[in-house]
């Protein structure tokens, strides 16, 4: 158990819809990140938080928006679903950014 | 900038015999470099890190690597594979600059034969 959460851990939607991933950082992690992992893809970066606000951004869609709150969970929108969207997506968090990462379980996004 | 690249996207080895995977890295920085490894369902999972302290790294599960800075190279070995080795998986560079965002390489599916 890395002790960052991840919720839920399925999610079955249907395409042009909108959903919200959330993420719970292990105690004391300041960084939260956003990975999508697919099978043509890979392990693709999304986006930083570092105590609530934006450090790095990558190959983060405009349909996709992410923040971090004050008690430092995060929240992953995913709006206008696509058949691609389909994919796992995992948090990570870290003390600081150039620590180690330590991930959660993932959620399994499945858009029909 | 930092970049990572794994040789090989796949490696199927006997069980018993050697394990090697290939990192090779480039940053503009002095790098920490990672090994997470990913067993299937789940998330990744430190194996091993290294922090500029010794150049050989001791991870879990047997598995070690070497920093070696002439080559840039951060190769993962194992002296002895386990049918339990067979996951994937990921080598990871991360600096103090950059906002310290890591950049993780394509990963290598690690098979094992019995």
């Amino acid at each position: 158990d890395s002790g960052v959460t991840q919720t839920p851990k399925h999610l079955i939607t249907a395409t042009g819809q909108r959903v919200t991933l959330r993420c719970s950082p292990r105690s004391g992690d300041l960084s939260v990140y956003w990975y999508q992992q697919s099978l043509d893809q890979g392990l693709q970066f999304l986006i930083q938080y570092y105590n609530g606000e934006e450090r790095a951004k990558g190959n983060i869609l405009e349909r996709f928006s992410a923040q971090q709150f004050p008690d430092l969970h995060s929240e992953l929108n995913l709006s206008s679903l696509e058949l691609g969207d389909s994919a796992l997506y995992f948090c990570a968090s870290s003390v600081q950014g150039h620590n180690e990462q330590f991930f959660g379980p993932g959620t399994r996004l499945t858009v029909l | 900038a930092q970049s990572v690249t794994q040789l090989g996207s796949h490696v199927s080895v006997s069980e018993g015999a050697l394990v090697l995977l290939r990192c090779n890295y480039s940053s503009s920085v002095p790098p920490y470099l990672f090994w997470y490894v990913q067993y299937p369902n789940q998330g990744l999972q430190l194996l091993l890190k290294y922090t500029s302290a010794a150049t050989l790294v001791k991870g879990i599960n047997g598995f070690e690597a070497e920093f070696k800075k002439s080559e840039t190279s951060f190769h993962l070995t194992k002296p002895s594979a386990h049918m339990r080795d067979a996951a994937e998986y990921f080598c990871a560079v991360s600096s103090n600059t950059n906002a310290g965002k890591s950049t993780f390489g394509d990963g290598t599916t690690l098979t094992v034969k019995p």
